[in-house]
């Protein structure tokens, strides 16, 4: 079984700051994936980045960067030089081998000019 | 190229009726999956084809959701005797293979099901 938790249902963040967005996971799985989609209002998800149990290194796309924790289980999304158009939901997932894919509640972030 | 394709976008039924959802994933990828999203929630698990089989389908809440992809590639989502409670999105994606192997889901924009 694979659980997320998302425990920020609300974020502010100033337009040029940073940000994280926290995600915990819980998984039996040996092996597995960690990922975040982004949700504007017009309700498309889109994928931000991916984060495999084994990799060694942080994965990083431009301004996100996933700040990966094996021994916590954690799995925080860093937003670089916050934008007005990064307000959206924002959505941590995981993944077991081939298995499906879980989500968590979802955090809302708005950024203000 | 294109992107996934949901039809209709939005569909309004009465309580009880049958209602079909289609999903065109994107060429060439072989794992498909359909969830449900309600207002304010993540997106749901429904289910997961890998090629015309359905990998797993334990997402699916009771007998009266059903899905199919016979050709391996277009999916339809069926719900029988439809119910308020069925009232959300309903989101397909594709990957080129399966998400464990670090492929990134492609969303469609969505079903809209109300049901009155």
């Amino acid at each position: 079984a694979q659980k997320i938790t998302q425990t920020q249902p609300g974020m502010f963040v100033q337009e040029k700051e940073a940000v994280t967005l926290d995600c915990t996971y819980d998984t039996s799985d040996p092996s597995y994936g960690l990922f975040w989609y982004k949700q504007p209002s017009s309700g498309e998800m889109i994928f931000l980045i991916y984060q495999g149990s084994y990799d060694q290194q942080n994965a990083t796309e431009g301004r996100y960067s996933l700040n990966f924790q094996k021994a916590r289980k954690s799995a925080n999304l860093v937003i670089s030089a916050s934008q007005l158009g990064d307000s959206a939901m924002y959505f941590c997932a995981t993944s077991g081998g081939y298995q499906k894919v879980t989500f968590g509640i979802g955090t809302k972030l708005q950024v203000i000019p | 190229g294109a992107g996934v394709s949901q039809t209709p976008s939005n569909k309004v039924t009465e309580k009880g009726k049958y209602v079909e959802l289609r999903c065109d994933p994107i060429s060439g990828h072989t794992a498909l999956y359909w969830y449900r999203q309600s207002l304010g929630q993540g997106p749901e698990f429904l289910i997961y084809f890998q090629g015309t089989g359905a990998a797993d389908d334990s997402g699916l809440p009771n007998d009266r959701f059903f899905a199919v992809r016979p050709e391996g590639s277009v999916s339809t989502l069926k719900i029988q005797r439809t119910e308020r409670g069925d009232s959300a999105v309903y989101l397909c994606a594709s990957s080129l293979t399966s998400q464990g192997a670090g492929s990134p889901l492609h969303f469609g924009n969505g079903t809209r099901l109300t049901v009155t």
